[in-house]
């Protein structure tokens, strides 16, 4: 079976400064999806970088980029220049490349707590 | 659009008592879940529809029933609340290979 974890429960970073959040995974697939939800105080869940294991490129979205490992199943995000706006909680997930029902569920790591120090 | 919807936003059981939760999408979307969130422990799935007629258990599904109403619908059943119960409940809708879309969630505190 599929797992996620997110080693760091609580990260904080200054204001305009870059963190890093850890993500690892553990599966004997060789086509799937990681994703990076954000969920603010509000509880809403967000996406913000979508990673195709089949693809060698980083994502990016704007100050949003990961480094994707797959050899070492590593899928960390990076936040550059954060802002105010980015405290929440940060879910790690991942899902199956193979399509049909089952396929299509997410497994979640627990999640990073991140604080933005103005 | 307004994507997924759930009501309702909050609500406060008894132990024993019984409520639906109803989750609608607008997105044309085949998959529907429904997750619980609890602290330190991320999003765990109760059951899924991969396509309308259909339902699967998830990880932690003792206590609920599903039903899919059709396409858009998507309800979860507590026929006997437990404290156990109290938690974050989150609808989700998706569309094969793609990411899954979150409703706002229910806040759900059985006494």
């Amino acid at each position: 079976a599929q797992t996620v974890t997110q080693s760091q429960p609580e990260m904080s970073v200054q204001e305009a400064e870059t963190v890093t959040l850890s993500c690892t995974y553990d599966t004997s697939e060789s086509d799937y999806y990681l994703f990076w939800y954000k969920q603010p105080p509000s509880r809403q869940m967000i996406l913000v970088i979508r990673q195709e294991a089949y693809k060698q490129q980083n994502a990016t979205e704007n100050r949003f980029s990961v480094n994707f490992q797959k050899a070492a199943k590593s899928f960390s995000l990076k936040i550059s220049d954060s802002q105010l706006g980015d405290a929440a909680m940060y879910f790690c997930a991942y899902r199956t490349g193979h399509y049909g029902g089952a396929t299509n569920k997410l497994i979640f790591g627990t999640g990073t707590l991140l604080a933005v120090q103005p | 659009n307004a994507g997924v919807t759930q009501t309702p936003k909050f609500q406060v059981l008894k132990t024993g008592q019984s409520m639906t939760l109803q989750c609608a999408q607008d997105m044309n979307h085949n998959s529907m879940y429904w997750y619980r969130q609890d602290p330190g422990m991320g999003l765990r799935l109760i059951y899924y529809s991969a396509s309308e007629g259909t339902t699967d258990k998830g990880e932690v599904p003792n206590g609920y029933n599903v039903s899919r109403l059709n396409k858009r619908e998507f309800s979860l059943r507590l026929e006997s609340a437990a404290p156990s119960q109290t938690s974050v409940y989150f609808c989700a809708s998706s569309a094969y290979p793609y990411e899954q879309f979150f409703g706002p969630g229910t806040r759900l505190t059985v006494l």
